[in-house]
């Protein structure tokens, strides 16, 4: 079956440094999503990548669909304590069904 | 105003209890879904709407049965509870545009205790 590894589980950052997350899988996506959930709230869309090799930004948040369309990483630069929270990514194949990492858990320490 | 309007936010019942939880999207979107997000923040999805009709099933036990009254709204109605039903239910929506580029937007989540 379709394996999905996100790592780290959790991270411990203090504020202003920068923070990389990523998810490999052993299945071809043709989308990768990234998601931050806030403490009781739902997910929330972050970053959508589409083509294989495509680099985006949203202000701090970077990420990256990886070429081989395996893989993806979020980076976040400049760390505020309202980074915190869970960070999920979520890649489709050609149905339109999601899979959910099991998150990264961000701690930002003042 | 909210997208994705899921209710009740909390719902504490005994096992055995039937409930059910609403959703609503002002979106226009064509797609509804529900996942079930365990103790450990796991995200599953478990059923998926398009137009009113059931195109993903995932390995739910059917006590679970999504109604779907229009595109604007997908209802998870739960029979007899179980210990093990407790989680948080979220609900999402989605429209593919030309060229298949979607995203999925989240409800804010129905926190289900049952007792």
């Amino acid at each position: 079956g379709q394996q999905l590894n996100q790592s780290p589980q959790s991270m411990f950052i203090q504020e202003g440094e920068d923070v990389s997350m990523n998810c490999t899988s052993s299945s071809i996506f043709n989308t990768w999503l990234w998601y931050k959930q806030d403490p009781g709230e739902g997910p929330v869309l972050l970053i959508a990548l589409y083509k294989a090799g495509e680099l985006t930004s949203n202000g701090r948040l970077t990420a990256q669909f990886g070429i081989t369309r395996k893989d993806s990483f979020l980076n976040i630069s400049a760390s505020i304590p309202s980074d915190v929270g869970i960070y999920f990514c979520a890649p489709a194949g050609s149905a339109r069904q999601l899979t959910f990492g099991s998150g990264t858990q961000l701690t930002v320490l003042p | 105003d909210t997208a994705v309007s899921q209710t009740p936010k909390y719902l504490v019942t005994q096992m055995g209890n039937d409930k059910s939880i609403k959703c609503e999207q002002n979106l226009g979107h064509d797609t509804m879904y529900w996942y079930k997000q365990d103790s450990k923040k796991f995200l599953k999805i478990m059923f998926s709407y398009n137009n009113k009709e059931l195109i993903i099933n995932e390995t739910v036990p059917n006590r679970f049965s999504p109604k779907s009254p229009d595109k604007a709204h997908l209802n998870l109605h739960i029979n007899s509870l179980e210990l093990g039903d407790s989680a948080v239910y979220f609900c999402a929506s989605s429209q593919r545009p030309a060229g298949g580029r979607e995203t999925q937007y989240f409800g804010p989540g129905t926190r289900l205790l049952v007792l």
